[in-house]
């Protein structure tokens, strides 16, 4: 059975840095494309960032403007995601997601954790 | 950026009536278009992807169809699990999301 389980998220004051984690189970981690999307509470879905098997490939929602930093340590079947200077308008739960390919851009995301809040307040 | 929009917002349907739902993308994107459901407190499931095959384990009553621009989800008789947020997805690169339909019972 495939499991992602997020962690890191919490309360955090703007202008700070957190980092995301992701542990990835159930599956050959290293053989997948592997994503992050986040979730206003109360708001609609909204890709963040995806990362390719071997790390080759990593693409930006437009949004990110160089804050976000995705990586993967497929030796550790883990996905993170570093969010520095954190704005209040970052506050929402966030999912990694499992590609149905090894690279994005062909295939949907066939699993997700149950994501991870993060709270952006002083 | 590819900008996915659904209608309506909300639809309201009697259990065992049928519900469609409609996605248009501002490009085409091909038949790399997937649906999701999602319920208050759980993470998106896939249903559909490449716009109309479905997702294992997903029962018959949902289809989609389309391609290029526009595209379909047909719940073909609503059950009362099936009350809930869906969202479409087109995955070429990068990946957007529409704003979501939700499901609720009339």
């Amino acid at each position: 059975e495939v499991q992602l389980v997020e962690s890191g998220g919490g309360l955090v004051q703007p202008g700070r840095s957190l980092r995301l984690s992701c542990a990835a189970s159930g599956f050959k981690f290293d053989d997948y494309a592997m994503h992050w999307v986040r979730q206003a509470p109360g708001k609609g879905l909204e890709w963040v960032s995806g990362i390719s098997w071997n790390s080759g490939a990593i693409t930006y929602a437009d949004f990110v403007k160089g804050r976000f930093t995705i990586s993967r340590d497929n030796a550790q079947n883990s996905l993170y995601l570093q969010v520095n200077n954190v704005r209040p308008g970052d506050t929402a739960f966030y999912f990694c997601a499992k590609d149905m390919g090894k690279r994005y851009g062909a295939a949907p995301f066939d699993s997700w954790g149950q994501g991870t809040l993060v709270t952006v307040s002083s | 950026e590819i900008v996915m929009t659904q209608s309506p917002a909300t639809l309201s349907v009697s259990p065992g009536e049928a519900a469609t739902l409609s996605c248009r993308a501002s490009h085409s994107v091909s038949r790399n278009l997937a649906w999701y459901q999602q319920k208050p407190g759980q993470a998106p499931r896939l249903l559909i992807y490449g716009a109309s095959t479905r997702a294992s384990g997903i029962p018959a009553r949902f289809s989609g169809s389309g391609s290029g621009t526009e595209f379909t989800l047909t719940i073909s008789s609503l059950q009362s699990e099936d009350f809930a947020v869906y969202y479409c997805q087109q995955y070429n690169n990068p990946v957007t999301f529409g704003q979501g339909t939700k499901v609720e019972i009339k």
